[in-house]
């Protein structure tokens, strides 16, 4: 199985902060890497896939870069809807994996 | 609009069966070039992939579960389902049904509401 592991597990951030969040594969995904946004009682929502392209919807402050096993989630801009639980998840192979989450919470 | 829904119940007794279905609309299972999943999230916790289907029947199961899982699926109702057998406390969670990015990329690209299922006698 491929370990996804997210760094870090909380960030305490103020509005309009750049936000970086970091997830490693535990072996090359090369760019098969999803980034989700949960919101406390909600379901998660998808926000960038291949590792880059924005999903339809999606504010353009976030932004995802990376390939190989290091990638990164950034928020150029933190906004009040934006404090929740982010995961990333790979779909290189077989079972599908996601990180342990990253809560960003407000400073 | 897609929405997937899942629907069952909440609670299930230790040792016993837990069956769920997901009805999807705004989207054709037989039609659609994705797969369709279920992912569980225990109370406080992280994600965990259950399994996937297709329409064809085809199914991928998370091997750390393989031995208790069966998805299936039934285009007529535009409908799949998840069975987990011998269940435990550890199976206490939020279920989500979800559908898989088209065209075979395996990224969750939508999420039902869940429901959450208590394990307890």
């Amino acid at each position: 199985d491929i370990q996804m592991t997210q760094s870090p597990s909380t960030l305490s951030a103020s509005v309009g902060d750049r936000v970086t969040i970091t997830c490693r594969a535990s072996q090359s995904i090369d760019s098969w890497l999803a980034w989700s946004q949960q919101k406390p009682g909600k379901a998660p929502k998808l926000l960038i896939y291949k590792a880059s392209t924005l999903e339809s919807g999606v504010p353009s402050r976030f932004s995802g870069s990376g390939s190989g096993t290091e990638f990164t989630l950034t928020i150029s801009s933190l906004q009040p809807d934006d404090f929740a639980t982010y995961y990333c998840q790979q779909y290189k192979s077989y079972p599908l994996t996601f990180g342990g989450g990253t809560k960003v919470e407000i400073k | 609009q897609l929405q997937l829904q899942e629907s069952g119940p909440g609670l299930v007794k230790p040792s016993e069966t837990l069956s769920l279905t997901c009805t999807v609309s705004g989207d054709s299972i037989s039609s659609s070039s994705s797969y369709w999943a279920w992912v569980r999230q225990p109370p406080g916790k992280g994600l965990e992939w259950i399994g996937s289907v297709y329409h064809s029947g085809g199914t991928y199961y998370n091997p750390s579960l393989k031995s208790q899982v069966t998805v299936s699926v039934d285009t007529s109702k535009n409908q799949f389902s998840l069975r987990l057998t011998s269940v435990t406390a550890a199976d206490t969670a939020v279920y989500y049904c979800a559908r898989l990015g088209r065209g075979g990329y395996n990224f969750v690209a939508y999420w039902g509401q869940g429901t959450l299922v208590t394990v307890s006698s």
